[in-house]
């Protein structure tokens, strides 16, 4: 297993377009989260599933705002109508149940024009 | 709402320090708190974490120490290297929630 994959690495799109990323969280981890990071702080936390269960959800993530796990694996988060501040990096991370670690992915930075 | 705060901000030392990077956390009621190292442009590396009941963790040349009741816990890091230069955070997960609350980081650099 080679850990947390997200793809694409890179998105630029302009304003009011929208994207979508997908995380793919190491193999037997059944938690698995969202965040964004702008430069100079910390991750902030989006949403986190258990299984296809998404649990909690942040004030952060507006109704522009989805994601899924359809079958308990990957993850895709959809941001609707673009805005230039959701240019951010955006992080998924996934760990096991019971087991408060998380093992992060290498992120997909958002540049919106 | 759990409040995190790592200091200092930035940090530029010669090869061959040890140093003491500082988390001081508002809410003394956690259940863990855990160390990342994020290398610009990329993604977090785990490398300690402490459960609420542990005073430290050691991984090679990195020390996590917790003092709940202070609500503070330092990341001790010896015989730094260029290679450590990259930015710490510390996360702190408030009464089990498996949702951290993140510092802004202390930005190392080590030069030779």
């Amino acid at each position: 297993d080679t850990g947390v994959s997200q793809n694409p690495r890179h998105k630029i799109t302009k304003r009011g377009q929208n994207v979508t990323f997908r995380c793919d969280p190491i193999s037997e981890h059944n938690r698995l989260y969202w965040y964004r990071q702008t430069l100079g702080q910390g991750p902030e936390f989006l949403t986190y599933f258990q299984n296809e269960a998404q649990l909690e959800k942040s004030r952060l993530l507006s109704d522009r705002f989805s994601a899924e796990r359809p079958k308990g694996s990957f993850s895709t988060l959809e941001i609707q109508r673009t805005e230039q501040g959701d240019s951010a990096m955006y992080l998924c991370a996934s760990s096991s149940a019971g087991q408060y670690e998380q093992y992060f992915g290498p992120g997909t930075r958002l540049t919106v024009t | 709402k759990q409040e995190v705060t790592q200091i200092p901000a930035a940090l530029s030392v010669p090869e061959g320090e040890n140093l003491v990077l500082n988390c001081s956390f508002t809410d003394s009621a956690i259940y863990n708190l855990q160390w990342f190292r994020q290398d610009p442009g990329k993604g977090l590396t785990s490398l300690l974490l402490i459960q609420s009941s542990q005073r430290e963790q050691t991984s090679g040349r990195l020390n996590a120490s917790l003092d709940k009741s202070s609500g503070r816990s330092t990341l001790y890091i010896a015989a730094s290297q260029p290679g450590d230069s990259a930015t710490y955070l510390c996360a702190v997960d408030p009464g089990g929630s498996y949702i951290p609350t993140f510092g802004r980081g202390t930005s190392l650099i080590v030069h030779p």
